[in-house]
């Protein structure tokens, strides 16, 4: 298994253009969420998804989509970028019954200036 | 929700014993508590899980009291490679809305 995928691993924006931070799995998990990690701030989560078709958001959603059209992808969509959202993002796996251990991608980083 | 709260950082030597302490006093009865780890420039990777008393791997022990208002991670005689970041997380399980949140959690670093 490949585990949790993440592509592109670095990328440069400028303010205003759109992107879509791809995210994959392989493990047949139910469970996939976004989180982004700033410098001091630890990981805040932006979007989850319980299943293909569910999504919610979650403590910072402002600023980007998400879809789950199926169960291996979950890609994160930043519609008009602007710096804040430089930082690095995180995608996130997990069976639904064990939600709580989760597998996470090696991450993206944006930086939009 | 569960907020935790841990120090921000703790300093330690080889092969010394660390134990990082996180509070959760609001931790609700269906609630888990998990510990996860992050090096530099990587995703968080999963320790620990417990729900009360103890647990222990190969990687760590919890330790968490009976009142489950507060857990102890033991990592015993660290290395130079456990200098990471490590999170205290308790879970929200109701229903199909289960989600972890991450606080800033403790920078351990590991000394010669």
């Amino acid at each position: 298994n490949a585990g949790v995928t993440q592509t592109p691993k670095f990328q440069v924006l400028k303010t205003g253009q759109s992107m879509t931070l791809q995210c994959a799995q392989d493990m047949n998990h139910e469970y996939m969420s976004w989180y982004r990690q700033d410098p001091g701030m630890g990981l805040r989560l932006i979007h989850y998804s319980v299943g293909a078709g569910i999504t919610d958001q979650g403590e910072v959603p402002n600023g980007y989509n998400v879809s789950r059209s199926t169960t291996e992808d979950f890609p994160l969509r930043l519609l008009s970028a602007a710096p804040s959202q430089t930082s690095v993002y995180f995608c996130a796996s997990s069976y639904s019954t064990g939600w709580e251990t989760q597998y996470f991608g090696p991450g993206t980083r944006l930086l939009v200036l | 929700l569960a907020k935790t709260t841990q120090p921000i950082s703790m300093d330690s030597y080889e092969g010394q014993e660390v134990n990082i302490t996180c509070s959760h006093n609001n931790i609700a009865t269906n609630d888990y508590i998990t510990w996860y780890q992050q090096f530099p420039s990587q995703g968080p990777r999963f320790i620990i899980q417990g729900y009360k008393t103890k647990v222990t791997n190969e990687v760590a022990s919890l330790f968490i009291p009976a009142d489950r208002k507060s857990s102890t991670l033991s990592l015993p005689r660290v290395s130079l490679s456990d200098t990471a970041v490590y999170y205290c997380l308790v879970g929200e399980t109701d229903g199909n809305t289960g989600k972890l949140i991450f606080g800033q959690g403790t920078t351990l670093q590991v000394k010669p």
